[in-house]
């Protein structure tokens, strides 16, 4: 079975700074896929960025960029140039038939 | 796309009592799943479907859970003889079989409060 990770229950960074959010998955595939979401409070969750397994280049969209490393099963978030409106629950989930969550990362944004 | 809308979006609801919940999919989307999500945690896989075959059911979906999808569009899932445990919020999720990476969309959610 899949099991996924997150070791920092919450985490807070100052407006406009770089933070780094970690993830740790065990499975025996070597075919799957991998999401961090994004969950505003009472709202609805959100895809940030997706990767997938069999490609060695790191995901990046915008601001957000993923460190993936297949061997270590590692898959830590990266958000630069911090905004208020990154505060948020972050989860990482794992996904080859159904996604499987982590705990999750409360995301604070201190102005 | 209207995306993936669920109702209704809160539900109270006495131990004891049935209940069901309305998931409809975005509309090209053949799959369709139940989560659970209870607070400061990560959803759990409850089910999905592909069109209307119910194709997992995880061990969390006792027998007092039941979902289907009956034409393939719209999902419901019923919970039976509600206990304080079943408190939580429920999500759906649809995604295309097509896509290649196979992402799943959210609706925003039913919330759960069995008194």
């Amino acid at each position: 079975a899949q099991t996924v990770t997150q070791s920092q229950p919450e985490m807070s960074v100052q407006e406009a700074e770089t933070v780094t959010l970690s993830c740790t998955y065990d499975t025996s595939e070597s075919d799957y896929y991998l999401f961090w979401y994004k969950q505003p409070p009472s709202r609805q969750m959100i895809l940030v960025i997706r990767q997938e397994a069999y490609k060695q280049q790191n995901a990046t969209e915008n601001r957000f960029s993923v460190n993936f490393q297949k061997a270590a099963k590692s898959f830590s978030l990266k958000i630069s140039d911090s905004q208020l409106g990154d505060a948020a629950m972050y989860f990482c989930a794992f996904l080859l038939k159904k996604l499987v969550f982590g705990q999750g990362t409360r995301l604070t944004i201190n102005p | 796309d209207t995306g993936v809308s669920q109702n209704p979006r809160h539900k109270i609801t006495k131990r004891g009592q049935n209940v069901t919940f309305r998931c409809d999919p975005i509309s090209e989307h053949n799959r369709l799943y139940w989560y659970r999500q209870t607070l400061g945690q990560g959803p759990e896989f409850l089910t999905y479907f592909q069109n209307e075959a119910q194709l997992e059911k995880s061990r969390l979906l006792s027998d007092r859970f039941s979902a289907e999808r009956p034409k393939g569009s719209f999902s419901t899932l019923e919970i039976q003889r509600t206990e304080q445990g079943d408190s939580a919020m429920y999500l759906c999720a649809s995604s295309a079989e097509r896509q290649v990476s196979y992402e799943q969309y959210f609706g925003p959610g039913t919330r759960l409060t069995v008194t």
